[in-house]
């Protein structure tokens, strides 16, 4: 069974700094995609950036980029020049196969909080 | 097309009582997914359809717990004899069969049993 983990419950950055969260995850697939979705409280979960296993280059949306190293099954979300609204829970997320809709394997989460 | 809408928003039931919840996707998409998620935690799998098919269920959903979208449309999520382990946020997704665009989370529906 796929694993996803997230081994930071918590960060914190300075509005306008820069934030890496963590994660790593445990699959035999060879084919898959991983998402970070946010979570603002009380609000529904939002898709922040995606990354198709089969691709090398690291996916990148704005502010939001990541460190994909799949031999090292790492996907590490890096948020540039951090806002107040980019507070929320991170999660990381993982689903196997070659773009055939399925369910997703979530880690625990981040919670994010950025200070002034 | 306002995206997922899932209700009732908030549900407080008594332990012992049945309660139903309604999860209405967007209309192009073929998939529908159930996920549990208690508080701090990341949302757990519980079931997803294509289109009235159910195609997997978790061992997470007991016996109590069953799902339908009968007509291929909207779905249902209804929890039998509710016990105080159930408290959690049900939420709901929907997605296209393939998953370039990902996947769009409802607001979900809140349950607490006491």
């Amino acid at each position: 069974a796929q694993t996803v983990t997230q081994s930071q419950p918590e960060m914190s950055v300075q509005e306008a700094e820069t934030v890496t969260l963590s994660c790593t995850y445990d699959t035999s697939e060879s084919d898959y995609y991983l998402f970070w979705y946010k979570q603002p409280p009380s609000r529904q979960m939002i898709l922040v950036i995606r990354q198709e296993a089969y691709k090398q280059q690291n996916a990148t949306e704005n502010r939001f980029s990541v460190n994909f190293q799949k031999a090292a099954k790492s996907f590490s979300l890096k948020i540039s020049d951090s806002q107040l609204g980019d507070a929320a829970m991170y999660f990381c997320a993982y689903v196997g196969g070659t773009g055939t809709a399925s369910k997703l394997t979530f880690g625990t989460g981040t919670r994010l909080q950025v200070t002034l | 097309d306002t995206g997922v809408s899932q209700n009732p928003r908030h549900k407080i039931t008594k332990r012992g009582q049945n309660v139903t919840f309604r999860c209405d996707p967007i209309s192009e998409h073929n998939r529908l997914y159930w996920y549990r998620q208690t508080l701090g935690q990341g949302p757990e799998f519980l079931t997803y359809f294509q289109n009235e098919a159910q195609l997997e269920k978790s061992r997470l959903l007991s016996d109590r717990f069953s799902a339908e979208r009968p007509k291929g449309s909207f779905s249902t999520l209804e929890i039998q004899r509710t016990e105080q382990g159930d408290s959690a946020m049900y939420l709901c997704a929907s997605s296209p069969r393939t998953y370039l665009h990902g996947y769009t989370f409802g607001s979900g529906t809140r349950l607490t049993v006491v």
